[in-house]
């Protein structure tokens, strides 16, 4: 079956530390890539997404991840992270494919101390 | 603005009670899903529907029932609820299969 994995349950930073979240998929076929944010007590929301073209995609508030096709990953990163960025990050994958839906990873807490 | 609302941001019921949520959006869009957010599970995906009156089995549907009479409307029902369902229910919608989704609050339902 289909899966996602993202490898750091909880990340614990200091502000202004770097930031890289884990996440890969288990599907060989095209895909588009996804990560969502959930802020406290906030609903999910999209951080930024990759369809095809320049596999380094940026998203908002600073995010960016890389597509690495044969690696199977999409990993998150961020060069300074904020006290703000305290959240649940979660990597989604859809496989191109007639009635399917997005694969979401377990998530990754973030935990950012100022 | 891109808008998915959801009938109730709390909701308490009694073990064995039928139980609707209902799930609205604005936005025309076609595909509308529902998953499960549970502490330590992520999102598990119950049921979604790419039209109207169509409706897919996600990965846990057992126990669970929905409805999609009209486009924008999309619900879930309980049957007969029971303690286990007890978890953060959300509902999204997308524009078209393999798009992003847009998700509404959630409904936090405790069943007792």
């Amino acid at each position: 079956a289909q899966s996602v994995s993202q490898h750091n349950h909880h990340v614990i930073l200091s502000e202004a530390a770097s930031l890289e979240l884990g996440c890969n998929y288990s599907y060989g076929g095209t895909v588009n890539l996804f990560w969502y944010v959930q802020y406290p007590g906030q609903h999910l929301q999209l951080l930024l997404k990759y369809f095809s073209g320049d596999p380094l995609v940026k998203g908002i508030k600073g995010f960016e991840a890389e597509f690495i096709k044969s690696k199977f990953s999409f990993n998150l990163r961020k060069p300074s992270v904020q006290w703000s960025d305290t959240a649940e990050y979660f990597c989604a994958v859809n496989p191109n494919q007639a009635g399917t839906a997005l694969i979401f990873g377990k998530g990754t807490t973030l935990s950012v101390s100022s | 603005d891109v808008k998915v609302t959801q009938s109730s941001r709390y909701l308490v019921k009694r073990t064995g009670e039928k139980v609707f949520l209902e799930c609205v959006q604005d936005m025309d869009h076609e595909n509308m899903f529902w998953y499960r957010q549970d502490p330590g599970l992520g999102l598990r995906l119950i049921y979604f529907s790419y039209d109207v009156k169509m409706k897919e089995k996600g990965d846990i549907p057992e126990g669970y029932s929905v409805s999609r009479e009209k486009k924008e409307r999309f619900s879930l029902i309980l049957e007969s609820a029971s303690t286990n369902q007890t978890s953060m229910y959300l509902c999204a919608s997308s524009l078209r299969q393999g798009n992003e989704q847009f998700f509404g609050p959630g409904t936090r339902l405790t069943v007792l």
